[in-house]
């Protein structure tokens, strides 16, 4: 069972466009959100988080929503640059009975920015 | 700050064999969470260590075990591995105990022939 899930295996931008990513989740549970970027061959970057609290939250170019009725969110890159091509993952924590780092992870979006 | 750093970073083992896979997070984090990830499955969550304890476990079988020193350092073990169990193990470390940011290491790629 996917909880956290990431319809879109590829998105192909132009330079200097929006890039938005998209994530749906099932768990109800789920309160604390973040985006990943990933290389090939290297571990996972952390880009921006938001609390459920929240409905936006921006860091730089980056940009997270969150429709909590939606149980969906996005990422907006503007604008986006050649550096940006990587892959994409959302990921969700669980408000927890204790104390918890534990990530869901969805499958993740190929993010491929064209010059 | 220097990052996670993982070692080694390439192994390949045969069915059968037990790997030990070590995992230092940055400096000041007592949270140490390892990842697996294969093309199938995608990031799956393996376990989480807090002060040299198991706070969590994911879905995998006993032949994966995991364990954190004093100095928040921690290693992964898997034993009698399978031709499955080839996959990029990631570990993360974080420096709050609930729900913090984590930072990722580059990952250790092991090959099971």
């Amino acid at each position: 069972d996917q909880q956290v899930k990431q319809n879109s295996p590829s998105l192909s931008v132009q330079e200097g466009r929006i890039s938005i990513l998209n994530c749906d989740y099932t768990n109800s549970m789920f309160d604390y959100f973040l985006w990943y970027k990933k290389y090939p061959a290297e571990g996972p970057t952390f880009l921006i988080s938001i609390s459920s609290i929240k409905d936006k939250n921006e860091d730089g170019r980056f940009t997270v929503f969150l429709n909590k009725s939606a149980k969906h969110l996005s990422l907006h890159i503007v604008p986006s640059q050649p550096g940006d091509s990587a892959v994409y993952f959302c990921a969700a924590s669980e408000r927890y009975g204790g104390a918890t780092n534990k990530l869901i992870f969805g499958t993740g979006t190929l993010l491929a920015v064209q010059p | 700050k220097a990052g996670v750093t993982q070692t080694p970073r390439y192994l390949i083992k045969t069915r059968g064999q037990q790997v030990t896979l070590s995992c230092s997070p940055i400096s000041g984090h007592r949270s140490v969470s390892w990842y697996q990830q294969t093309p199938g499955q995608g990031l799956q969550f393996l376990f989480e260590y807090f002060s040299e304890t198991q706070r969590n476990k994911g879905n995998f079988p006993g032949r994966f075990s995991g364990r954190q020193f004093s100095n928040s350092r921690s290693e992964m073990n898997v034993s009698t591995l399978e031709l499955g169990d080839s996959a990029l193990y990631l570990c993360a470390s974080s420096l709050t105990d609930r729900k913090g940011t984590q930072y990722f290491g580059p990952g250790t790629r092991l090959t099971v022939l």
